[in-house]
């Protein structure tokens, strides 16, 4: 199972809105609504930020926002703030496994 | 307050093999799956495999069929993870991640919504 492909990085101003892509295939992002999104900072646990594509877990910033088209996954973080500075990584389910994507660092100019 | 505690740091040959475990408190150790998932120095994570506690029922990457194992203690609600004929490319963190219960277990669909702290284990002769 291959890696789904993400940005190695992506960067914003304060304020600014950004848009991380994750792109996989009909058999695992394009063929399920299981599309999560992780926040990890250095030395952390990963965070979950998204599931399902586009719902939010209770206390995660309305910032946060997921969606797809086809094979690819979005995630956008509105409003960036300098505590969003983080890696991200988006998941989708993939035949009885998960597969992970490649990972983007998000940088708070 | 669900909380996954897991093992400390280990330094192994290769060659040999280890253990980590991942001991889950503040739930119901029984209505989920636990997954364990790996984050080389500097790379990406990595999802290694998963077992359902409560029936004792793992599935593992293709990647790593034959080198992992992993089990589940229910009396202590502990969840293991067992890589053999260890190399350096294992040099990683490990890290044991909770399938949200509110989905159902066999499907595999569940998000990651707890991780424990992760377990640096280091393979170097």
């Amino acid at each position: 199972q291959s890696a789904l492909t993400q940005p190695a990085s992506v960067s914003g101003s304060p304020g600014q809105s950004i848009t991380i892509s994750c792109t996989g295939t009909s058999s695992d992002v394009g063929g399920y609504n299981y599309v999560s999104w992780y926040q990890q900072h250095p030395g952390k646990a990963p965070k979950l930020m998204i599931y399902d594509v586009s719902n939010r877990p209770s206390g995660v910033s309305n910032r946060f926002s997921g969606s797809k088209s086809g094979n690819t996954a979005s995630l956008t973080i509105s409003g960036l703030q300098a505590e969003d500075e983080a890696d991200y990584y988006c998941s989708s389910y993939t035949s009885s496994s998960k597969v992970f994507g490649t990972g983007t660092k998000v940088t708070v100019l | 307050q669900v909380q996954l505690v897991q093992s400390g740091a280990e330094v192994k040959k290769p060659g040999s093999s280890v253990k980590v475990s991942c001991k889950a408190s503040g739930g119901t150790f029984s209505s989920y799956a636990i997954s364990w998932v790996r984050q080389a120095p500097g790379q990406g994570l990595e999802w290694m495999g998963r077992i359902i506690p409560i029936l004792g029922i793992a599935n593992y990457a293709q990647k790593f069929q034959g080198r992992v194992t992993i089990t589940a203690d229910k009396s202590t609600s502990t969840a293991y993870m067992e890589l053999s004929s260890l190399r350096s490319e294992d040099t990683a963190v490990y890290y044991c991640a909770r399938g949200d219960p509110g989905y159902d277990f066999w499907s595999g669909y569940a998000p990651f919504d707890y991780w424990g702290q992760g377990t640096l284990v280091t393979v170097s002769s």
